[in-house]
């Protein structure tokens, strides 16, 4: 167990659903980064959030939105979904300094049919 | 801007051969982290070492070495006395600030046969 957990493990909905992806960090840890992995795309930075702020994007489609809640713990929300958005979504934690590293969840694979 | 390659899509050995995954990165920064992760399988991303720009001593875990030479810009990973086991992707990656998000690579695809 990383300390970094992610819920649910397996997601399959249909085109044009909305779902929410969660993911509680690391105990201590005020930074969460979501990555997107497809097969031809491979790891993706999708958004960070430090502390409850947003503070930076990375290739994050305007379909797709987060936020970090007081307690820490993050959302990403997908909606309006297409079968390219396939893919494990992962989360992870830093302390913020990010000298100690990056700690990751085990990722929700998500199928969208 | 930062950018990590991994020329080695997929690579295949034989149990007991040593194999070399080679990782190149691009950054503007003079202080940066780069890492190696690896995939198994069962999908979850293990952590296997993190090195700073100013540390460029090689270092080696037990049948895992890391070569990093910044003349190069350049961090390969052996594995010497593969096992089946190491089959998995491995991903290079690239911080250039401390606490920024990791940027990595497309990952090399290691399958090790007995």
């Amino acid at each position: 167990d990383s300390g970094v957990t992610q819920t649910p493990k397996h997601l399959i909905t249909a085109t044009g659903q909305r779902v929410t992806l969660r993911c509680s960090p690391r105990s201590g840890d005020l930074s969460v980064y979501w990555y997107q992995q497809s097969l031809d795309q491979g790891l993706q930075f999708l958004i960070q959030y430090y502390n409850g702020e947003e503070r930076a994007k990375g290739n994050i489609l305007e379909r797709f939105s987060a936020q970090q809640f007081p307690d820490l713990h993050s959302e990403l929300n997908l909606s309006s979904l297409e079968l390219g958005d396939s893919a494990l979504y992962f989360c992870a934690s830093s302390l913020g300094q990010g000298v100690h590293g990056y700690t990751f969840g085990s990722g929700t694979r998500l199928t969208v049919v | 801007a930062q950018k990590v390659t991994q020329a080695q899509t997929e690579i295949s050995v034989v149990e007991k051969e040593d194999v070399t995954l080679d990782c190149v990165y691009e950054t503007r920064d003079t202080t940066y982290y780069l890492f190696w992760y690896k995939q198994p399988p069962s999908g979850e991303l293990v952590f296997l070492i993190r090195r700073n720009s100013f540390d460029e001593q090689n270092e080696i875990s037990g049948r895992y070495s890391w070569n990093f030479q910044k003349s190069t810009s350049s961090f390969n990973f052996t594995i010497t006395a593969s096992q089946v086991v190491d089959s998995a992707v491995y991903f290079c990656a690239l911080s250039e600030k401390a606490g920024t998000a990791l940027i990595f690579g497309k990952g090399t695809t290691l399958s090790v046969s007995s």
